[in-house]
């Protein structure tokens, strides 16, 4: 059974750019969420994906949008960069459909870098 | 914005000492998880706790809830260097999807 991986570790991006940050869930997992930690912080939730769908929605702007595969692989998109956007970015998985009620199984997180 | 707020923000004690780590938080709650994080790596989880249960053991952890007063406290008892990292409170909301986070409590262990 594979934990959590997630692509890339590391990225440098420019203010303005588009990024995709990518995550495969634990064997046997079909929901995905994303979150945001800042340097210093918690991690923020920005959105959750069921079966493909979008099912919950952090205090995030729409140039943070999301998809989820049929192997319920799951990737991040976020356009027009700001600095502020430079983070953590943890992607966690678990068991059919229980949400926040069990264990979220993170991956390692990519380290984005906003210049 | 946090729901949760971890007390104290940063602890540094020696080796075989007990460290205690403390959440409340605002609203009310399905279950509180607590998660360990590594040097700004990914998320460890290490106990859940269900709002209907006073307090949960695992090896060397001990937790407690306190529904009426919307906190939570960690022990770890007979610390070890490994034991260094950050850790997190989290709660699960009623019908929720997010797990909420506190700012974390940043646990030193002296040798």
């Amino acid at each position: 059974e594979t934990g959590v991986t997630q692509s890339p570790t590391h990225l440098i991006k420019t203010r303005g750019q588009q990024v995709t940050l990518r995550c495969s869930s634990q064997s046997g997992h079909n929901t995905v969420s994303w979150y945001q930690q800042a340097l210093g912080q918690g991690p923020q939730f920005i959105f959750q994906y069921y079966r493909e769908e979008e099912n919950g929605r952090g205090n995030f702007p729409p140039r943070f949008s999301g998809l989820q595969f049929p192997n319920y692989s799951s990737e991040l998109n976020v356009n027009a960069l700001e600095l502020d956007d430079s983070a953590l970015y943890l992607c966690a998985s678990s068991p059919e459909g229980t949400g926040v009620y069990n264990e979220q199984f993170f991956g390692p997180g990519t380290r984005l870098t906003v210049l | 914005s946090q729901q949760g707020e971890e007390d104290p923000q940063a602890l540094s004690i020696q080796e075989g000492e007990n460290a205690t780590m403390n959440c409340s938080y605002k609203t009310s709650i399905n279950n509180l998880q607590w998660y360990r994080q590594n040097s700004g790596r990914g998320l460890v989880h290490l106990i859940l706790i269900r709002s209907n249960e006073r307090e949960k053991h695992s090896g060397r952890l001990r937790v407690t809830l306190d529904t009426s007063k919307k906190s939570s406290s960690l022990l770890i008892t007979a610390s070890r260097a490994a034991d260094t990292a950050s850790y997190f409170c989290a709660t699960g909301g009623q019908g929720a999807q997010k797990l909420v986070f506190g700012q974390g409590t940043r646990l030193t262990i002296n040798p």
